[in-house]
């Protein structure tokens, strides 16, 4: 079965300090893997996608994540979070029925 | 590019009464689009996903009777909540995509639904 866990129901960093927002995925595929932002009372923004080109996969605003498929991981990273980026973060996977499978969430605090 | 929107944003309504959501895509055409219930603090709940010119599917649990999805067009689909009561109160979000199998979905802003 396809399953999408994130680690994190919460993660609080310091302004300027490195973000790290797990995820965990289960597939007895290739998965298509998104990581999603969500502003309160707002639709979800795409951050990056992994569709099995290169394994480091650089998205917008500053954020990356790296896929490993030896840790079926797809943790994603920021070098040093801003206070826009409080928010809260969603891991999601899809695959061959077009429905996204989306992690429980990971809701990102940054503190002056 | 990848845009979409959806109408209203917020919308209080009586018990009992019906109401319609539309979710459009701006800047592409989307063969696929999808409808997410998110309650809060949660993640999305997927409710059906409805492909241009066909029926859509709904996931197990969601009444097909009470929330009515129309994708009569590559860039529009909606959602009727019938006959609303206080426990369907909560934000709605669709999404869109292209092709549907493995390409990106794209979300709208959302609606929260009030049924007083």
């Amino acid at each position: 079965a396809q399953s999408v866990t994130q680690l994190d129901s919460h993660v609080s960093v310091s302004e300027g300090t490195p973000v790290l927002l797990r995820c965990n995925y289960s597939s007895s595929y290739s998965p298509s893997l998104f990581w999603y932002v969500q502003h309160p009372n707002k639709g979800l923004q795409l951050l990056l996608k992994y569709t099995s080109a290169a394994t480091l996969v650089k998205g917008i605003n500053g954020f990356e994540a790296e896929f490993k498929k030896s840790e079926t991981s797809f943790h994603l990273t920021k070098p040093s979070a801003h206070m826009s980026d409080a928010a809260e973060y969603f891991c999601s996977g899809g695959g061959n029925t077009g429905k996204l499978i989306f992690g429980q969430g990971t809701t990102l605090q940054v503190k002056p | 590019g990848a845009v979409v929107s959806q109408h209203p944003s917020r919308v209080i309504c009586k018990s009992g009464t019906s109401v319609k959501i539309e979710c459009r895509s701006l800047d592409f055409q989307a063969t696929t689009m999808f409808w997410y219930r998110q309650f809060p603090k949660q993640s999305l709940m997927l409710m059906a996903t409805s492909n241009e010119g066909s029926k859509a599917t709904y996931e197990q649990g969601v009444e097909k009777d009470k929330f009515l999805i129309n994708h009569a067009s590559l860039t529009l689909s909606t959602l009727t909540v019938t006959s609303a009561h206080p426990e369907d109160s909560s934000f709605y979000i669709c999404s869109a995509s292209s092709s549907g199998l493995t390409d990106t979905q794209y979300f709208g802003p959302g609606t929260r639904l009030t049924v007083l």
